[in-house]
């Protein structure tokens, strides 16, 4: 089975630093998806970035970025330039890809890591 | 609006009742989910279904019926309420033909609470 680990319960961070985010997995699979999702106080679950395990380059969506290291299973989160509305929780989640039959898998979330932003 | 979207968002009732929620999404996708998530913020996929076809049924208690009348409802019919079922319950829809990148939209949850 799939697991997903996020060693890091709670993270602070001044606003307009950067901070990284772990997350590690653990897969037998070759064709599988990676996501963070973020949680505000407001419930909503957001996507906040995705990777393709097949891709080499590291995704990014302004000021998030990923560094996926295939080989060691890891896949962290960095948040440039903190703002007080990144602070939520944020999940890492892996979802199976469809040649390994996962076309309707749920996804494989981690424990989550409350991010606190200091003004 | 194009979204995910579930009733009620709060739910309180007493122990050993009967009670629904339901998902409906407008997106076009054609699979649906339903994930639990506990006091201590831990996601975890209850069932999925696909084409109203139940695909994923996890160790989830008999009590938890799934029922997905179409494509784009998937309804949550939970009888003999215990303590433990407190928790907020998510709904969430995806396509399942592109890849398993494409992401999963999320309803706001239904907060369950029992009395």
């Amino acid at each position: 089975a799939q697991t997903v680990t996020q060693s890091q319960p709670e993270m602070s961070v001044q606003e307009a630093e950067t901070v990284t985010l772990s997350c590690t997995y653990d897969t037998s699979e070759s064709d599988y998806y990676l996501f963070w999702y973020k949680q505000p106080p407001s419930r909503q679950m957001i996507l906040v970035i995705r990777q393709e395990a097949y891709k080499q380059q590291n995704a990014t969506e302004n000021r998030f970025s990923v560094n996926f290291q295939k080989a060691a299973k890891s896949f962290s989160l960095k948040i440039s330039d903190s703002q007080l509305g990144d602070a939520a929780m944020y999940f890492c989640a892996y979802r199976i890809g469809v040649t390994s039959g996962g076309g309707a898998d749920g996804l494989t979330f981690g424990k989550g890591t409350h991010l606190i932003i200091q003004p | 609006d194009t979204a995910v979207s579930q009733t009620p968002k709060y739910l309180v009732t007493q122990m050993g009742n009967d009670k629904s929620i339901k998902c409906e999404q407008n997106l076009g996708h054609d699979t649906m989910y339903w994930y639990k998530q506990d006091s201590k913020k831990f996601l975890k996929i209850m069932f999925s279904y696909n084409n109203k076809e139940l695909i994923i049924n996890e160790t989830v208690p008999n009590r938890f019926s799934p029922k997905s009348p179409d494509k784009a409802h998937l309804n949550l019919h939970i009888n003999s309420l215990e303590l433990g079922d407190s928790a907020v319950y998510f709904c969430a829809s995806s396509i399942s033909d592109r890849g398993g990148n494409q992401p999963q939209h999320f309803g706001d949850g239904t907060r369950l609470s029992i009395l």
